[in-house]
C-alpha cells in the first residue's frame, strides 16, 4: 500500500540556521507534491506545491526538491526563525482529486 | 484565516451518540473535503464532494455520511461513535474538481471527544 514517511522525531535547531526536512514515499507514483504548515490546534496552511517534472521550488526562504528516482522530497526553511516553529506536512497527490499526507514533522527553532 | 468555517468548535458526546459536523467553504469554491485527524494516524481523507456531489472516497467508515447541500456547504455525520472517533475533523475547500495540483483551504476543524 501507498506509505508516506516523514521523521515523527522533532528537528530543534537555533534561529538563522537551515531546517531540512524529509518525505518518502513508496508504492506509489505521485503527479505532484504539496508541503503545508499545521500550528497545535489549527488547520493545515498550504506552502508550496512541486509536479513531478520539476526538480526544484522556491517561494521566498522556502525551498523544495523533488526526486521521484529517489522517491523523496526535500523541504528547507533558510534563516530559520522562531516563528517558523510548527508541524510540517508533506501530501501526494496523484490523477485525483485525493491528497495522501504524511504524519508530519515538528520542527522547534530556538533563538 | 482560510475564509473556511467549521462549526461547532468543540464536541464532547458519549459512546453510541451521533453527531453532525458543518462546514462552511471559501466563497466560490465549490469543492469540500472532509479529513480526520488522530494523534497515531495522521490526517486521514475521508470524502471529497464537489458541487453537491460525491467525488472521491477515502477511508471513511459507513458509520460516517457527509452531503453538500445547494449552498455548498456540507455536513459530517458520525453515527454509533465509539472512542476511537475522537479526533481532529477537518475541512478543506478548493476552488473546483479535477484541477489537479490544486491548493486546499483548511478550516479551522472540529475537535470530537467521545466519552
Amino acid at each position: 500500500s501507498q506509505k508516506i514517511e516523514q521523521n515523527s522525531e522533532a528537528l530543534n535547531i537555533q534561529e538563522g540556521k537551515t531546517a531540512t526536512l524529509t518525505c518518502n514515499y513508496t508504492n506509489y507514483s505521485p503527479a505532484y507534491l504539496q508541503w503545508y504548515r499545521q500550528d497545535p490546534g489549527r488547520g493545515p496552511v498550504f506552502l508550496l506545491l512541486i509536479r513531478e517534472n520539476e526538480k526544484e521550488k522556491r517561494k521566498e526562504r522556502l525551498k523544495v526538491t523533488f526526486d521521484t528516482t529517489l522517491k523523496q522530497s526535500l523541504f528547507h526553511i533558510t534563516a530559520s526563525q522562531p516563528a517558523d516553529s510548527a508541524t510540517y506536512l508533506c501530501a501526494l497527490g496523484g490523477n485525483t482529486d485525493k491528497l495522501i499526507f504524511g504524519t508530519g514533522t515538528r520542527l522547534q527553532v530556538f533563538p | 484565516d482560510s475564509g473556511v468555517t467549521q462549526t461547532p468548535k468543540h464536541l464532547i458526546t458519549a459512546t453510541g451518540q451521533r453527531v453532525t459536523l458543518r462546514c462552511s467553504p471559501r466563497s466560490g469554491d465549490l469543492s469540500v473535503y472532509w479529513y480526520q485527524q488522530s494523534l497515531d494516524q495522521g490526517l486521514q481523507f475521508l470524502i471529497q464532494y464537489y458541487n453537491g456531489e460525491e467525488r472521491a472516497k477515502g477511508n471513511i467508515l459507513e458509520r460516517f455520511s457527509a452531503q453538500q447541500f445547494p449552498d455548498l456547504h456540507s455536513e459530517l455525520n458520525l453515527s454509533s461513535l465509539e472512542l476511537g472517533d475522537s479526533a481532529l475533523y477537518f475541512c478543506a475547500s478548493s476552488v473546483a474538481a479535477g484541477a489537479l495540483q490544486e491548493t486546499q483551504y483548511f478550516g479551522p476543524g472540529t475537535r470530537l471527544l467521545v466519552l
